[in-house]
């Protein structure tokens, strides 16, 4: 049973345009959702995230909203970078948020 | 620096072998946590501790054993029932796990001879 989806695999933008990653998640009890940043043979870099009671973050080019009633987030990324180009994981708490829960990941590229 | 740190970075494991993964930190934090990565697919949790000398399973957890005698340590062991192991382990912490992202080392990834 996968709570949290991420249903584009990869994702091609140009520099400068705005990228968006998309994430879905089923269990309404999830309430801290997390963006991470991975590039290969690294570790995840946190990158953003939103607690259930916010539908909106932003930190600098990126920005998470939160679309509780569809259990929807995004993350947008304005304006791309080919330094942005890495995989990006959604992840999923609740409760105590002892317990991640990640989607499978979606590639961006960034083209110059 | 302040960070985690994981080792080796590539691990070779004959069948039959139990094999142990190295993760510290000097974070300070308490929580830490092992992940396995396998090729298209999201991390998925192992063990999680959230205080020395306690640790609860993950989603995961049959054929691996871990330990937290020192809070800054939390070795992963890969024994011989994991009858899948080829894949990257990542460790990560936390100083609050209810309101702080976890922070990850930059993983080992672990191979069968």
């Amino acid at each position: 049973d996968q709570q949290v989806k991420q249903n584009s695999p990869s994702l091609s933008v140009q520099e400068g345009r705005i990228s968006i990653l998309n994430c879905d998640y089923t269990n309404s009890m999830f309430d801290y959702f997390l963006w991470y940043k991975k590039y290969p043979a690294e570790g995840p870099t946190f990158l953003i995230s939103i607690s259930s009671i916010k539908d909106k973050n932003e930190d600098g080019r990126f920005t998470v909203f939160l679309n509780k009633s569809a259990k929807h987030l995004s993350l947008h990324i304005v304006p791309s970078q080919p330094g942005d180009s890495a995989v990006y994981f959604c992840a999923a708490s609740r409760g105590n948020g002892n317990k991640l829960v990640f989607g499978a990941g979606t590639i961006l590229r960034v083209k110059s | 620096d302040g960070g985690i740190t994981q080792s080796p970075k590539y691990l070779f494991r004959k069948e039959g072998q139990n094999v142990t993964l190295s993760c510290e930190q000097n974070l300070n934090h308490d929580a830490m946590y092992w992940y396995r990565q396998d090729p298209g697919q999201g991390l998925r949790l192992i063990y999680y501790s959230q205080i020395v000398n306690d640790f609860q399973k993950g989603d995961i957890a049959e054929g691996y054993s871990v330990s937290r005698e020192k809070k800054e340590s939390f070795p992963l062991t890969v024994t011989s029932a994991q009858k899948n192991p080829t894949a990257f382990y990542l460790c990560a912490s936390t100083g609050d796990p209810r309101g702080q992202p976890q922070h990850f080392g930059d993983g080992t990834r672990l191979s069968i001879l």
